[in-house]
């Protein structure tokens, strides 16, 4: 059973169109993240929730926007999408509501490329 | 700002040999630092998750150490194996719910 799954693995897309990225996780965790994998390798922080409430929002375009419909599940709807979007784009749980303690679950990213 | 910062970016070790590798951080207000295993199409795999100034974690062949006064943490791995090539990332948690990381260290073990 995977804990951490992200649908679609592949995204192709054409510059313009919205599209959402789906993630659920199995854990019972009470936090979960979208992280986006930049042009260095780096994992960056884009949002976090706790129990459906937003309590990360880093410096991404408002074309981005994250919908957690139950503490299960944080899906990420891309509006408008430009050829920099294009990256891997990972979700994560965590048991935690900070991840101080607790280790990052991770799904298995979702390539997004856009033309 | 949390820079998190780990050396070397790359390695190649021979099949049995032990090697090392390092993540720094801001020792200022250290709350976690994180290990993770991340293999080639794989997802980001949690190894260890340190507070303690001086802990020490091991799991298997591989083992962690913390020293948050000078803001350094060394992964360990003994007896390196071909399974053992992966990127190690490593994380700080220095509050504000986010988990910053390096770049990780690319480990190729040569059979």
């Amino acid at each position: 059973d995977t804990a951490v799954s992200q649908t679609p693995k592949y995204l192709v897309t054409q510059m313009g169109n919205d599209k959402s990225i789906k993630c659920e996780q199995n854990l019972g965790h009470d936090t979960m993240y979208w992280y986006k994998q930049d042009s260095k390798k780096f994992l960056k922080i884009m949002f976090s929730y706790n129990n459906k409430e937003l309590i990360i929002n880093e410096t991404v375009p408002n074309r981005f926007s994250p919908k957690s419909p139950d503490k299960a599940h944080l899906n990420l709807h891309i509006n408008s999408l430009e050829l920099g979007d294009s990256a891997v784009y990972f979700c994560a749980s965590s048991q935690d509501r900070e991840p101080g303690g607790s280790p990052l679950h991770f799904g298995n990213g979702t390539r997004l490329t856009v033309t | 700002i949390l820079n998190v910062e780990q050396s070397p970016q790359s390695l190649h070790v021979q099949e049995g040999d032990s090697t090392n590798f390092t993540c720094s951080f801001p020792s200022s207000n250290f709350y976690a630092l994180h290990w993770y295993r991340w293999e080639t199409a794989k997802s980001p795999e949690a190894l260890f998750v340190m507070t303690l100034n001086g802990d020490e974690k091991k799991k298997g062949r591989i083992s962690a150490t913390l020293n948050t006064k000078e803001g350094y943490s060394y992964l360990y791995i003994k007896g390196s194996q071909p399974e053992d090539s992966a990127t190690y990332l490593c994380a700080g948690f220095r509050g504000a719910q986010k988990l910053v990381f390096g770049q990780g260290t690319r480990l190729t073990i040569n059979p």
